[in-house]
């Protein structure tokens, strides 16, 4: 079946940072693969998609490229800020089926 | 554009009691999801209406859990009789048939916690 696997959890690190949050996947097919981002009190926001191998989705700073030889979509951002501090998931989208969500990274930017 | 609204935005209840949750979704979006997002782990999908028809309820409990999607606009998700287990926050999202099915729009969720 159709999974996604995120590193775990929280992640702290301070203003101006670089950010990496792994993701990898396993899914049968092409799949859609997305990013998500929840800031606190509030529901989940598409934050970048890309559809096909080698896409790469970007939005507001962020990046991810999807890597289908190592069937990955790491988020990366250059420079980190208090205000993205969220919980940020990665997901898949197979043609014909529903969303499969990672569990989700929790982070956290200190000034 | 409103976004979805969901109501309440917390519970707490006894395990064995019941509850309802209400979700407005976008005006004119023909399509909505109800998600159970448990602490620690990504949302999953409970039910997915087109209109007021259910499209999938494979991951439904439905011996305990229930939806419907009265008119085709607002729907109601009920837990009964409520398990410990079931403490979780439930997403509702909704999505236009005019959209790709990837577009969908998420409101901000009803913190259930089970005593």
């Amino acid at each position: 079946g159709n999974s996604v696997t995120q590193m775990e959890g929280p992640v702290t690190l301070s203003e101006e940072a670089f950010l990496t949050i792994n993701c990898t996947y396993t899914a049968t097919g092409y799949p859609s693969l997305f990013w998500y981002v929840q800031y606190p009190g509030e529901g989940l926001q598409l934050l970048l998609k890309a559809t096909k191998a080698d896409d790469k989705g970007s939005n507001k700073g962020f990046e991810a490229t999807y890597r289908k030889e190592t069937t990955s979509f790491h988020l990366e951002k250059g420079s980190v800020q208090v205000s993205d501090s969220a919980v940020y998931f990665c997901a898949l989208l197979n043609y014909g089926q529903n969303f499969v969500f990672g569990p989700g990274t929790r982070l956290s930017v200190l000034p | 554009e409103a976004g979805v609204a969901q109501s309440p935005r917390y519970k707490i209840i006894e395990k064995r009691q019941s509850v309802a949750f209400w979700c407005n979704p976008i005006s004119g979006h023909a399509t909505l999801y109800w998600y159970q997002q448990i602490l620690g782990q990504g949302p999953k999908l409970l039910i997915q209406f087109q209109n007021n028809g259910v499209v999938d309820d494979s991951q439904l409990p439905k011996d305990r859990f229930s939806a419907e999607r009265l008119k085709g606009v607002d729907s109601t998700l009920k837990i009964q009789p409520a398990k410990l287990e079931d403490s979780a926050v439930y997403l509702c999202a909704s999505s236009s048939l005019r959209m790709r099915a990837d577009t969908q729009y998420f409101g901000p969720g009803t913190r259930l916690t089970v005593l």
